[in-house]
């Protein structure tokens, strides 16, 4: 199956500082998805990007499949930025599985 | 517009015992998918559902069955729990947009269920 790598595992920033989060992926994608997960294990959909750049607000990312990775920018971190952040992709043909990544835990001090 | 809500929140089981989750979703939504994630990982996809009445086993479907008698709700479930199966249990949702491979698909989350089996 597709291997799906995030990194650093871990993160630790003070707030109003900024941060970049990759995703590595071992084969094709037809589809990729940011993911925060809040303190309170809830999910919450941040990008859909199978390629390209997106932003939204404090928030962007940037994929570039060919090369086989995303990334994921924070600016000015908030404590509420705080969580775990999931890469989750598509592989070509998968019958539209998602395959997480193991996650980069963020802690955002004030 | 509740988006997919799943029930209960939270269960503890013994050992053998026998336990349905159900994931509801009202954005008319045609593909379904149960994922569970365990301490330090990743989600990892159970079974999932392309349409009222198609499952289909994903990375870890042993020791669970699903059904998928209402294109609204998917139902996930433990014939016989065991230790192994504690574990935080998400649904998803997603539609598709376009016949290609390549067409649109995000998947939407619901809050999660924490089971615990003793």
């Amino acid at each position: 199956g597709i291997q799906v790598e995030q990194s650093p595992p871990d993160l630790i920033l003070q707030e109003g500082a900024n941060s970049t989060l990759r995703c590595n992926f071992s084969d094709s994608v037809n589809n990729l998805q940011w993911f925060h997960q809040n303190p309170w294990g809830q999910l919450i959909n941040l990008f859909y990007i199978p390629s390209g750049t997106k932003q939204n607000g404090r928030l962007s990312a940037t994929t570039v499949a060919t090369e086989r990775y995303s990334l994921l920018y924070i600016s000015s971190s908030q404590t509420t930025d705080s969580g775990v952040y999931f890469c989750a992709v598509e592989r070509s043909g998968s019958a539209r599985q998602l395959t997480f990544g193991s996650g980069t835990q963020l802690t955002v001090l004030p | 517009n509740a988006g997919v809500t799943q029930t209960p929140k939270f269960r503890v089981l013994k050992t053998g015992q026998s336990m349905t989750l159900l994931c509801a979703q009202d954005m008319n939504h045609e593909y379904m998918y149960w994922y569970r994630q365990d301490p330090g990982m990743g989600l990892r996809l159970i079974h999932y559902s392309v349409g009222e009445g198609t499952t289909a086993k994903g990375e870890v479907p042993d020791g669970y069955n699903v059904s998928r008698l209402k294109k609204q709700n998917f139902l996930l479930g433990l014939e016989s729990a065991a230790p192994s199966q504690t574990s935080v249990y998400f649904c998803a949702s997603s539609y598709i947009l376009g016949l290609a491979w390549s067409s649109y698909n995000e998947q939407f989350f619901g809050p999660g269920t924490r089971l615990t089996v003793l």
